[in-house]
């Protein structure tokens, strides 16, 4: 009964490390999506996968890398942070591209 | 101008009031989606509808396509049911994968 889980939860980070968010999802679902989330905005498309080997960019896909190598894992890379990637992280899934939307619990990321 | 519009921003109510949130949408959608998070919480989705009217418990969504507006309705409203309430509308498919365009949130307190 899991759905979509995230890790970590939480994380500070110093400006220039790099981490990777894991998204899993036991529902066999092809789509998987990353956003983030800060104040005021709504959430916004990161990157995307239709499918396991797929990968595409949204609307804000600078500084962050992706990868699908098996279908029920979407993972978000961020290779050197920077403050502007303070947020709220959120993973989706869907399993077509017209069905509902299963998100995950959240990774608060805080880069110092 | 966002292509999905909330209204209102913050609504404060006391418990036991009907409650109403509006969403407009300048975008063509196949579908539009509510979905309910709590604080520091996770994402839940609510309802998805293309026509008509959804109800689940003492929620309730209607659509109206050609007016381009949505509206999600709370009856009997609960301390419990204060949170953020997200619509986000299914517009174009890119690449295999339909666009979810998200409205800013309303958030919603409820008082006993």
């Amino acid at each position: 009964n899991a759905g979509v889980t995230q890790t970590p939860k939480f994380r500070v980070l110093k400006t220039g490390q790099s981490m990777t968010l894991l998204c899993a999802q036991d529902m066999n679902h092809e789509y998987m999506y990353w956003y983030r989330q800060d104040p005021g905005m709504g959430l916004r498309l990161i990157h995307y996968s239709v499918g396991e080997g797929t990968t595409a960019k949204g609307e804000v896909p600078d500084g962050y890398n992706v990868s699908r190598l098996k279908k029920q894992n979407f993972l978000l890379g961020l290779e050197s942070a920077a403050p502007s990637q303070t947020s709220v992280y959120f993973c989706a899934s869907r399993d077509t591209a017209y069905t509902e939307a299963f998100f995950g619990q959240g990774t608060r990321l805080t880069v110092v | 101008k966002n292509e999905v519009e909330q209204s209102p921003q913050n609504l404060t109510a006391q418990e036991g009031e009907f409650i109403t949130i509006n969403c407009s949408y300048s975008v063509g959608i196949s579908a539009l989606h509510w979905l309910q998070q709590h604080p520091g919480g996770g994402i839940v989705s609510l309802f998805m509808l293309s026509s008509g009217k959804k109800k689940h418990g003492r929620l309730i969504a209607t659509i109206n396509i050609q007016e381009k507006h949505s509206s999600l309705h709370i009856t009997a409203s609960h301390p419990r049911d204060s949170a953020v309430y997200i619509c986000a509308g299914g517009g174009k498919t890119i690449q295999g994968a339909q666009k979810l365009v998200f409205g800013q949130g309303t958030r919603l307190t409820i008082n006993p």
